[in-house]
């Protein structure tokens, strides 16, 4: 059974850091594009940050590009996005998906002073 | 990026259909883009629901019953989706999205209410 768990969400004060977590299980990781994509309350979806397979390729938003970095680690079969200099606006559920066709059921992220 | 354009709002009859529309910006040509279509219901993540590109360029989602389709209505410049016998579990938000190269955009969601 393919399988994605997020971790890592909390609240964190303006400025601060998170590192948040996707392991995948259920499938080969190590072949598949993955994407971060948040949701903030009372939104629609946005996308965050891709990562080829290998590493090779990542992409971000423009709304993270420079303070979010995405990474993955194939051997533990997962994905990562660490997140600093976090802004109020940064206040989501944040979802790691498969390519596009599986989704985790999201880890949430609050930031306040 | 490219900014999608979802009425915020649709609804319709258990039975009828629903045909939700995604328009592209005038500077964008739909024909050129892969139109990606996601449903979210309140507490789950979003579900993949189907790609549609062309007649022989499309995909469904694992498990997505085919009363889903993906069409392009190239005068009006929008991805559609259609979806027929209208159940109330379909009431959700519905989201399109595409990947014009700088990175993936979504629209702004259409919520469907089934009557």
């Amino acid at each position: 059974e393919v399988q994605l768990v997020e971790s890592g969400g909390g609240v964190v004060k303006p400025g601060g850091s998170l590192r948040l977590s996707c392991e995948g299980s259920g499938f080969p990781f190590r072949d598949y594009t993955m994407n971060w994509v948040r949701r903030a309350p009372g939104k629609g979806l946005e996308w965050v940050s891709s990562i080829s397979s290998g590493s090779t390729y990542k992409q971000y938003a423009d709304s993270v590009k420079g303070r979010f970095i995405i990474s993955r680690d194939n051997a533990r079969d997962s994905l990562y996005l660490q997140m600093n200099s976090l802004r109020a606006e940064d206040t989501a559920v944040y979802y790691c998906a498969r390519q596009w066709n599986f989704w985790g059921k999201g880890t949430t992220v609050t930031v306040s002073p | 990026q490219p900014v999608l354009t979802q009425p915020p709002s649709s609804s319709a009859s258990p039975g009828e259909s629903a045909r939700l529309t995604c328009t592209l910006p005038s500077d964008i040509n739909v024909g050129s883009y892969s139109i990606w279509w996601f449903r979210q219901k309140p507490g789950s993540p979003p579900r993949y629901l189907l790609y549609y590109n062309s007649d022989s360029d499309k995909g469904q989602g694992s498990g997505v019953p085919s009363r889903f389709s993906g069409s392009k209505d190239a005068s009006a410049n929008a991805g559609v989706l259609l979806i027929s016998g209208l159940q109330s579990e379909d009431e959700a938000d519905y989201y399109c999205m595409i990947w014009p190269t700088t990175g993936w955009v979504f629209g702004g969601g259409t919520k469907l209410t089934v009557l």
